[in-house]
C-alpha cells in the first residue's frame, strides 16, 4: 500500500501564499491524491483531487483561492490570499487496491 | 438536511458492542461507495471499513477486520459500521464518507461524526 508523508506543521501570514506538501512513497509516484481540510471541531472536507500529471478537480463551492500541483512524487495544496478561516488542519489522502485508504499524517497550518 | 448523518456513538466498556448508523440524504445512495473513517482524540485520520455501492463487496483495515462488520441498507439510504469487541484504543470520532463516482475511494463529502469511547 502507497504512505504519504506531510510535514506536521506550517504557518503563513494573512493574505499571504502558502504551499503544501504531500510526499508519495517513491513506488508510488504516480497515484493520485486528494486533499481534505479540518477546520478546529468540525469534520473532515474535501477540497481537490491532483492527478500525476499536476490536472486538479476542486470540490463543489472551493474556493479559487486553492489549488492543486504536482512534481514526480510530490502533489502539493496550494492556497492563495490567506484568510484566517484557512487555519485548519489539511490532510492528504490517497488509496491502493480496492477501497484500502491511506491517510497522510495531516499539516496544521498557522495563519499568522 | 444534511446529506450524510451519523448516530449511535457513546460510551461503551472495554469487550463491548456498538452500531453506528449513517443516515444519508440528496444524493443517489445506491450509486455510491462509502467509508468508515475514524479520528481518535488528537490524531490524524485512519480509514476503518469501506463498502461498495450494491453491498457484495466489504473492506477493513487489519486492525478491525474480525471484529466490525460493515453493511449498508440501499432502500433505506443507510450505511451501519457493527462494532465488537471494542479495545481502549477505538475511541475515536467515526466519520462516514462517500465515494466519488468514478472513484470509489476518494471521499468526496464526510459527515459531522458521532464519538466513541471505549472506557471501562
Amino acid at each position: 500500500q502507497p504512505v504519504l508523508t506531510q510535514s506536521p506543521s506550517a504557518s503563513a501570514s494573512l493574505g499571504a501564499s502558502v504551499k503544501l506538501t504531500c510526499t508519495l512513497s517513491s513506488r508510488h509516484n504516480t497515484y493520485a491524491i486528494a486533499w481534505h481540510q479540518q477546520q478546529p471541531g468540525k469534520a473532515p472536507r474535501y477540497l481537490l483531487k491532483i492527478d500525476s500529471d499536476g490536472s486538479h478537480t476542486k470540490g463543489d463551492g472551493i474556493p479559487d483561492r486553492f489549488s492543486g500541483s504536482s512534481s514526480g512524487a510530490e502533489r502539493y495544496l496550494t492556497i492563495s490570499s490567506l484568510q484566517s478561516e484557512d487555519e485548519a488542519a489539511y490532510f492528504c489522502q490517497t488509496w491502493g487496491t480496492g477501497l484500502h485508504v491511506v491517510f497522510g499524517g495531516g499539516t496544521k497550518l498557522i495563519v499568522l | 438536511e444534511v446529506p450524510l448523518e451519523e448516530s449511535g456513538g457513546g460510551l461503551v466498556q472495554p469487550g463491548g458492542s456498538l452500531r453506528l448508523s449513517c443516515a444519508a440524504s440528496r444524493f443517489s445512495f445506491n450509486r455510491s461507495a462509502m467509508s468508515w473513517v475514524r479520528q481518535a482524540p488528537g490524531k490524524g485520520l485512519e480509514w476503518v471499513s469501506g463498502i461498495s455501492a450494491t453491498g457484495d463487496i466489504t473492506y477493513y483495515t487489519d486492525s478491525v477486520r474480525g471484529r466490525f462488520t460493515v453493511s449498508r441498507d440501499n432502500s433505506k439510504n443507510t450505511l451501519h459500521l457493527e462494532m465488537s469487541s471494542l479495545r481502549v484504543d477505538d475511541t475515536a470520532v467515526y466519520y462516514c464518507a462517500r465515494g466519488q463516482a468514478g472513484a470509489a475511494a476518494l471521499f468526496d463529502l464526510w459527515g459531522q461524526g458521532t464519538l466513541v469511547t471505549v472506557s471501562s
